[in-house]
């Protein structure tokens, strides 16, 4: 059973361009959750979805900032007009659907974006 | 608000030495706390968790840790150091009213060993 995956592992854009990243949860897992890690800083939570659907989207930046997870496919966290300050890691993480009150989530190895 | 606070940035020991890494919360009611571990470049990887029961909590690579209700405390620890420890740490946690895994995490804590 892999473990989440996201890709790409790195990803470089320039100022105005998007950034697609991609975060297929384990096997079996129907919640995704996206974090950011800027740098020398902990991990702060973005947004929580299900299959097509936003449950939690109070972490995410009111601009530029958008997040899917269709029936199909894997989860796609973007970011239009890329500026400097997106540059961070971003982390993905899964959890079963049967989420309870004891469930933990699973990270995967994340996706360090650079805004050159 | 809900918070964790891990008050150490960075915590250098010898190989061999005892360990502990702090780390505090603040939530309305008993949380659910957990410490990952951040190698270079990777991703996280989970220590140990405390959901209920007993507060000594033990998990991978000899690490426990102690939930203190009274300190509102919940430290990690490890015996006896190996380089292969030195890491990030990070502490975290949600509500005990929070039915996902939506978590708020500490600072870090970054380990450096001294051979």
């Amino acid at each position: 059973n892999a473990g989440v995956m996201q890709n790409p592992r790195h990803l470089v854009r320039r100022r105005g361009q998007e950034a697609r990243l991609r975060c297929s949860p384990m096997k079996g897992h129907s919640h995704v959750y996206w974090y950011r890690q800027l740098p020398e800083e902990g991990l702060k939570f973005m947004v929580y979805l299900q299959k097509e659907n936003i449950i939690d989207e109070s972490g995410m930046p009111k601009e530029r900032f958008s997040a899917e997870f269709p029936k199909e496919g894997p989860s796609i966290l973007r970011i239009q007009q890329v500026v400097r300050g997106d540059s961070a890691a971003y982390f993905c993480a899964s959890s079963p659907s049967n989420t309870g009150m004891n469930t933990e989530a699973f990270f995967g190895q994340g996706t360090r974006l650079t805004v050159v | 608000a809900q918070s964790v606070t891990q008050p150490d940035i960075h915590i250098t020991v010898s190989e061999g030495a005892s360990l502990e890494l702090r780390c505090n919360y603040s939530y309305g009611a008993t949380p659910y706390l957990f410490w990952y571990v951040q190698s270079p470049g990777q991703g996280l990887q989970l220590l140990l968790k405390y959901f209920s029961g007993d507060t000594l909590v033990q998990g991978i690579k000899g690490f426990e840790a102690e939930f203190k209700r009274s300190q509102s405390s919940f430290n990690l620890r490890k015996p006896s150091v190996h380089w292969s420890d030195a890491a990030e740490y990070f502490c975290a946690g949600k509500g005990g009213g929070t039915s996902y895994g939506k978590l708020t995490f500490g600072q870090g804590t970054i380990l450096t060993v001294h051979p």
